[in-house]
């Protein structure tokens, strides 16, 4: 089974500063896709950022940028320039890439708390 | 499109009531899923569906849980009876296709406690 794990439970930063959230996860599969889902106080569970298993370029969105090492099985997201407005939860999620019943669920890790200081 | 919609936004209710949440995915998204989020065990499919037939429910704690999708605009999840363990958010979250680019759009969820 596929697991996600995120070690750290919250991140301090400074506004305008840039932070680095960690995320690992555990595969046999070859293909599939990594996600950062944020969710603030609201609830909602924004998507900030995907990446194919197969493409080696790290994927970029704006201020958000991932780190994908496919080998060591690690999926980093990199925000830039930190605005009060990313304070949230942010949680890495994998989905196996195959057409079959379990490649469409989304496997979560348990979170990361961004706290932005002004 | 008013993305996911669910309903109620927050529920308390009392243990061995029946609790039912509502959600209205996407028009026009095949894919249907319900995830509940606590804090012992974060975020976790309970079941999805894909064009209104249920394909996976191995995320289903036990017989108390149900869910069901009548047409392709709406669907529920039934706990009968409630226990105080049930309570949690539960998520509503639709999609189109398979591909990575389909992503999945959540409901803001409902916030279930059971007293």
């Amino acid at each position: 089974a596929q697991t996600v794990t995120q070690s750290q439970p919250e991140m301090s930063v400074q506004e305008a500063e840039t932070v680095t959230l960690s995320c690992t996860y555990d595969t046999s599969e070859s293909d599939y896709y990594l996600f950062w889902y944020k969710q603030p106080p609201s609830r909602q569970m924004i998507l900030v950022i995907r990446q194919e298993a197969y493409k080696q370029q790290n994927a970029t969105e704006n201020r958000f940028s991932v780190n994908f090492q496919k080998a060591a099985k690690s999926f980093s997201l990199k925000i830039s320039d930190s605005q009060l407005g990313d304070a949230a939860m942010y949680f890495c999620a994998y989905r196996r890439g195959v057409i079959k019943a379990a490649g469409n669920k989304l496997t979560f890790g348990g979170g990361t708390r961004v706290l932005v200081k002004p | 499109d008013a993305g996911v919609i669910q309903s109620p936004r927050h529920e308390v209710t009392e243990m061995g009531q029946e609790v039912t949440l509502r959600c209205k995915p996407i028009s026009g998204h095949d894919y249907l899923f319900w995830y509940r989020q606590t804090m012992m065990r974060g975020l976790e499919l309970l079941i999805y569906f894909n064009n209104n037939v249920p394909i996976d429910d191995s995320g289903m704690p036990e017989d108390r849980f149900s869910a069901k999708m009548p047409n392709a605009s709406f669907s529920t999840l039934k706990i009968q009876p409630s226990e105080p363990r049930d309570s949690a958010v539960y998520f509503c979250a639709s999609r189109h296709g398979q591909g990575v680019n389909t992503e999945a759009f959540f409901g803001q969820g409902t916030r279930l406690t059971v007293v």
